[in-house]
């Protein structure tokens, strides 16, 4: 069965240092996509990166990098020099492919809270 | 680009009654997802339509229905309202064989 589990319930860290979100995955597919999103005070949830399960390149962007190792079954999310408006709830998602190819539904970890304090 | 939007913003219903949220997408996108995210559950997968057609279900019981219209646009409709409706629902949509879902405000019901 697919689970994505985020171990830490809530982090809390001090403006300008990194921090690093844990996400580790379950899937009996071959061929499935990983992602994080951001959930702040608001409620919207945004779209921050998608990974596919034979890319395990890892990327950067800005103060943003993802870990993807396959070994592990995990996709971990670092923010270098954190910032107030980082603090938001971050969710790790897992979704197979269907038979179109196409996006079938996210399974969501239980999200980790980061609370970056100036 | 407008984003997904849903409407309303907030329901407050009664035990028993029924709610009806709508969602629509992004210019283009040809699928809409439903999610529901009540305190101490999390995010659950609820519906998937797309083209029209409802693609795959959440474990959730009939009370939870919708519909996706020829625009693309949703309905989410939930009948016999139970105290434990009582959640955030967020609908999401995605360009047809795309794997990223964008989402919207969400509809914030409250069943007393």
């Amino acid at each position: 069965a697919q689970k994505v589990t985020q171990a830490q319930t809530e982090i809390s860290v001090v403006e300008k240092e990194d921090v690093t979100l844990d996400c580790v995955y379950e899937t009996r597919d071959t061929t499935y996509y990983l992602f994080w999103y951001k959930q702040p005070p608001s409620g919207e949830l945004v779209f921050l990166i998608r990974r596919n399960s034979f890319d395990e390149q890892n990327e950067i962007s800005g103060r943003y990098s993802w870990n993807f190792q396959k070994s592990t079954s995990s996709f971990n999310f670092t923010i270098t020099a954190s910032q107030v408006v980082d603090s938001a709830v971050y969710f790790c998602a897992l979704s197979e492919a269907d038979y179109g190819g196409a996006t079938n539904k996210l399974i969501f970890g239980t999200g980790t809270l980061l609370a970056v304090q100036p | 680009e407008a984003g997904v939007t849903q409407s309303p913003t907030h329901l407050i219903k009664t035990r028993g009654q029924q709610a009806t949220l709508r969602c629509s997408p992004i210019s283009g996108h040809t699928s809409v997802y439903w999610y529901q995210q009540a305190l101490g559950l999390g995010l659950q997968f609820l519906l998937w339509y797309d083209e029209g057609e409802e693609r795959n279900r959440g474990n959730f019981p009939p009370r939870f229905s919708g519909r996706q219209f020829p625009n693309y646009s949703s309905e989410l409709n939930v009948n016999a309202l139970e105290l434990e409706d009582s959640a955030l629902y967020l609908c999401a949509s995605s360009a047809q064989l795309s794997y990223e879902q964008y989402f919207g405000p969400g509809t914030r019901l409250t069943v007393t």
